[in-house]
């Protein structure tokens, strides 16, 4: 397994505008997930984009994969306070269920 | 489905103590992982199961700790005896081959030695 690298380490917003996450990884990957943290709590997973697919969308989220640049950057549209949290990127060789989760991003919705 | 069920919530204990984590995984999810996180190393993963066999416990840090899983729907992490710098968040999470690879997480169990 492979652990991707988030960027910003953290992020501070005001409610209602837009946050961009992004991820960078070294290896070719099947996938690559979005997980969010809240404080105190466990991982919550958002969103699965395959390396075949370059962009995807679920409600307010939108993902991009660029599988040349091995990069891939996780939109936040239209923020809320309830947004604060981590966020987590993991890319996914395959062949093993084990994923590794790196430091990600901390945004702050400041209402 | 209730999701993956951690116990105790919290646990507060005195160094040299025995300390057991709980874990019941979603029904039907043939993988099982223990995670520990703390401000200082982020989250780390201790230890994961397929089918309740261990397939790769590199990540326990040493062996004052043990995890277990008799069964499909259960699986201990056993710290003894417990030391200060064990302190920290232990989360358990569960996933399915046949849902690809997205890991679903239980509560944590907040575990302070003191």
């Amino acid at each position: 397994s492979q652990q991707g690298e988030e960027d910003p380490q953290a992020l501070s917003i005001q409610e209602g505008e837009n946050a961009t996450m992004n991820c960078s990884y070294k290896t070719s990957i099947n996938n690559l997930q979005w997980y969010r943290q809240n404080s105190g709590r466990g991982l919550v997973h958002l969103i699965l984009i395959r390396s075949n697919e370059r962009e995807k969308h679920s409600g307010r989220l939108r993902v991009t994969l660029d599988t040349s640049k091995k990069s891939s950057s996780l939109l936040i549209t239209a923020s809320r306070a309830a947004d604060t949290a981590s966020y987590f990127c993991v890319p996914n060789s395959g062949g093993y269920q084990k994923v590794t989760f790196g430091i990600g991003t901390k945004l702050q919705v400041i209402p | 489905d209730a999701g993956v069920i951690q116990s105790p919530r919290h646990e507060v204990t005195e160094m040299g103590q025995e300390v057991t984590l709980r874990c019941k995984p979603i029904s039907g999810h043939d993988y099982l992982f223990w995670y520990r996180q703390t401000m200082m190393r982020g989250l780390e993963l201790l230890i994961y199961f397929n089918n309740n066999v261990p397939i790769d416990d590199s990540g326990m840090p040493e062996d004052r700790f043990s995890a277990k899983m008799p069964n499909a729907s259960f699986s201990t992490l056993k710290i003894q005896p417990s030391e200060p710098r064990d302190s920290a968040v232990y989360f358990c999470a569960s996933s399915s081959t046949l849902q690809g690879d997205t890991q679903y997480f239980g509560p944590g169990t907040r575990l302070t030695v003191l």
